[in-house]
């Protein structure tokens, strides 16, 4: 399998607290993207980050990349129960896109 | 249409039995993705198709998955002689390029 891992697997927090999701792949990218899925729903895109760039921001998201470690991090800040579903990273190369194997956050109110 | 549509939404085969997942992209999306999702897991990619060309489909499990896209739009994924491993949710994708992809709901495929 091409799949890259996301870390943790499961990340439980309570709201207002700051997610942080890690991300692993494994080719060369022109660019890695978040997805985030709710249970029995198809996925939505979130956020792009090119190769060339090091960090992005939309609204309460923050993306890093780091190339050479193949690694990129998605923070969600001050997160709401609305936030609760599993969130996936994608690597664009190539290859059409891969995805990791998701964390799945849980917000507690 | 305003996204991406699937059907049928769900779907329960007796296994042995040949099953077609229709998927009509988002108008004027180039790029059609094919992805199959177990339970608890990410999707794993099964083909890629640029207009009506079948570029890529290297991840697709067996020869009895067939998938099609000839007009350039509208795309079936086809299954024969279900089993029962095939029991999975598979999602359909477009896009302008090769970056931003937009996802139908899926396609639950239960075979039993």
């Amino acid at each position: 399998s091409q799949q890259g891992e996301e870390d943790p697997q499961a990340l439980s927090i309570q709201e207002g607290e700051n997610a942080t999701m890690n991300c692993s792949y494994k080719t060369s990218i022109n660019n890695l993207q978040w997805y985030r899925q709710n249970s029995g729903r198809g996925l939505v895109h979130l956020i792009l980050i090119r190769s060339n760039e090091r960090e992005k921001h939309s609204g309460r998201l923050r993306v890093t990349l780091d190339t050479s470690k193949k690694s990129s991090s998605l923070l969600i800040t001050a997160s709401r129960a609305a936030d609760t579903a599993s969130y996936f990273c994608a690597s664009s190369g190539n290859t059409p896109l891969v995805f990791g194997k998701g964390t799945r956050l849980s917000v507690i109110a | 249409g305003a996204g991406v549509s699937q059907s049928p939404r769900y779907k329960v085969a007796k296994r042995g039995q040949d099953v077609a997942l229709r998927c009509d992209p988002i108008s004027g999306h180039v790029s059609l993705f094919w992805y199959q999702q177990a339970l608890g897991q990410g999707p794993e990619f099964l083909t890629y198709f640029q207009n009506e060309a079948q570029l890529d489909k290297s991840g697709l499990p067996s020869d009895r998955f067939f998938a099609e896209r000839p007009e350039g739009s509208v795309s079936t994924l086809k299954i024969q002689r279900t089993q029962q491993e095939d029991s999975a949710v598979y999602l359909c994708a477009s896009s302008l390029d090769r970056d931003k992809a937009f996802f139908g709901q899926g396609t639950r495929l239960t075979v039993v």
